[in-house]
């Protein structure tokens, strides 16, 4: 079993409206959430990370984390086509002193 | 403003030529990260240091090495690149192991 799983997309939806992108993880200690985002060609870079249940948003970003059911989800609210890019997830696995494990990432396209 | 950069942003070599990467950071990290991202794949860990203490992954090739000099900088060593060595190659850093990690603009390798 993979030890971060996404839905590798493409997620298309219109401008405007709200995306969900979701990521499992298959290590129930698992401590340290992260999603961050990746244009073509270029770097990942961090939008959120979510350490406790419940939910983190920061602006149009929510981060939803769910222990219990080992899944992390992100939300972007009036979504724009400057978002369409992909959403990589990343965990840091239980023992804590460990590198990121990476998903494959969700392919956004946000329709004008 | 503190960042982590990384140099040539393009490497243009040849079959069994070898290449070196540059990664150097003002964010005065412990932990700097070296990942090979093929395209629509997540990136894949080849090695981390901790301070000075090198971590290798397990399926990391032979044909890659790296050095850290110093806090600073960190150095990716690719001894005999082969045709499957064409990649983006990222270096990240964090203040310590289990943290949020920050990427540079990563170096897009392509061997002829």
């Amino acid at each position: 079993q993979k030890e971060v799983e996404q839905n590798s997309g493409p997620l298309s939806v219109p401008e405007g409206a709200i995306a969900s992108l979701n990521c499992t993880y298959s290590d129930r200690g698992s401590q340290s959430f992260f999603w961050y985002r990746q244009y073509s060609g270029k770097s990942p870079e961090l939008i959120m990370f979510i350490y406790s249940n419940g939910d983190k948003e920061d602006g149009r970003f929510t981060a939803q984390l769910n222990k219990a059911s080992q899944y992390v989800s992100l939300l972007i609210r009036d979504s724009q086509p400057s978002d369409s890019a992909t959403y990589l997830c990343a965990v840091i696995l239980n023992s804590g002193n460990t590198p990121l494990v990476f998903g494959k990432g969700t392919r956004l396209s946000v329709i004008a | 403003d503190a960042m982590v950069i990384q140099n040539p942003r393009y490497q243009v070599t040849q079959f069994g030529k070898p290449v070196t990467l540059s990664c150097s950071q003002t964010l005065n990290h412990n932990v700097m990260y070296w990942y090979q991202q093929k395209s629509s794949q997540a990136p894949k860990l080849l090695f981390h240091y901790y301070d000075k203490d090198f971590n290798n992954e397990a399926d990391t090739p032979d044909n890659f090495q790296s050095r850290r000099p110093n806090t600073s900088f960190c150095f990716l060593d690719i001894r005999s690149p082969g045709l499957g060595d064409a990649a983006m190659y990222l270096c990240a850093t964090s203040p310590t192991s289990g943290d949020t990690q920050y990427f540079g603009p990563g170096t897009r390798l392509t061997v002829l």
